[in-house]
């Protein structure tokens, strides 16, 4: 069974922190896909990256960087220089690569990030 | 190009009744699945569907019936309302073909909030 496990329920910082959020994943696939979404006030699901697991190279795009740990079976998030849109819930998701099983993505439960001004 | 539509965005029902949760994609993804989002829990999988004509069960299924007749719709159906059901529900949908390395995640309805009373 696959599980992802976000241990930060809840992170606050002040506008123009650096925030890392945490993400464990469990797997027995060789083969895998791994996702941030993020999740604003307004409800929608926003499409943040996703990972193949057959790749480690890490990812930068602007202030957001992700850092895919397959030894610790981590896939964690950095915002740089946090600003308050950033506030939102964050969750990361964990899928199969196999053809029959594509549609099922494993969520952790999310972490909750507010940027104060 | 709509993406995932999801209709209704809000319902309220009764105890024991019926209802349908629709969901209609216009990217001629193959994969397509629902999922409910409790408070603390993420999102977990309700049903799936790898292509028109097949479906499974996924996290979560009981209480809920789906079917796939065409690949655009993917409507999810409460048989006997009960308050447990009280959720925010996602559709979610993918295509097959994407196996690059940084493509892109997992298109989501705007969502459907469900109260059972």
């Amino acid at each position: 069974a696959q599980k992802v496990t976000q241990a930060q329920t809840e992170i606050s910082v002040v506008e123009k922190e650096d925030v890392t959020l945490d993400c464990v994943y469990e797997t027995r696939d060789t083969t895998y896909y791994l996702f941030w979404y993020k999740q604003p006030p307004s409800g929608e699901l926003v499409f943040l990256i996703r990972r193949n697991s057959f790749d480690e190279q890490n990812e930068i795009s602007g202030r957001y960087s992700w850092n895919f740990q397959k030894s610790t079976s981590s896939f964690n998030f950095t915002i740089t220089a946090s600003q308050v849109v950033d506030s939102a819930v964050y969750f990361c998701a964990l899928s199969e690569a196999r053809e029959t099983s594509g549609s099922r993505l494993t969520f952790g439960e999310g972490t909750q990030l507010t940027v104060n001004p | 190009n709509a993406g995932v539509t999801q209709t209704p965005k809000f319902q309220v029902l009764k105890t024991g009744q019926s209802m349908t949760l629709q969901c209609a994609q216009d990217m001629n993804h193959e994969y397509m699945s629902w999922y409910r989002q409790d408070p603390g829990m993420g999102l977990r999988l309700i049903h799936y569907s790898v292509g028109a004509g097949i479906t499974d069960q996924g996290e979560v299924p009981n209480g809920y019936n789906v079917s796939r007749s065409t690949t655009e719709d993917f409507p999810l159906r409460l048989l006997s309302a009960a308050p447990s059901q009280t959720s925010v529900y996602f559709c979610a949908s993918i295509s097959t073909w994407d196996r690059g390395t940084f493509g892109y995640g997992y298109t989501f309805g705007s969502g459907t909030r469900l109260t059972v009373v």
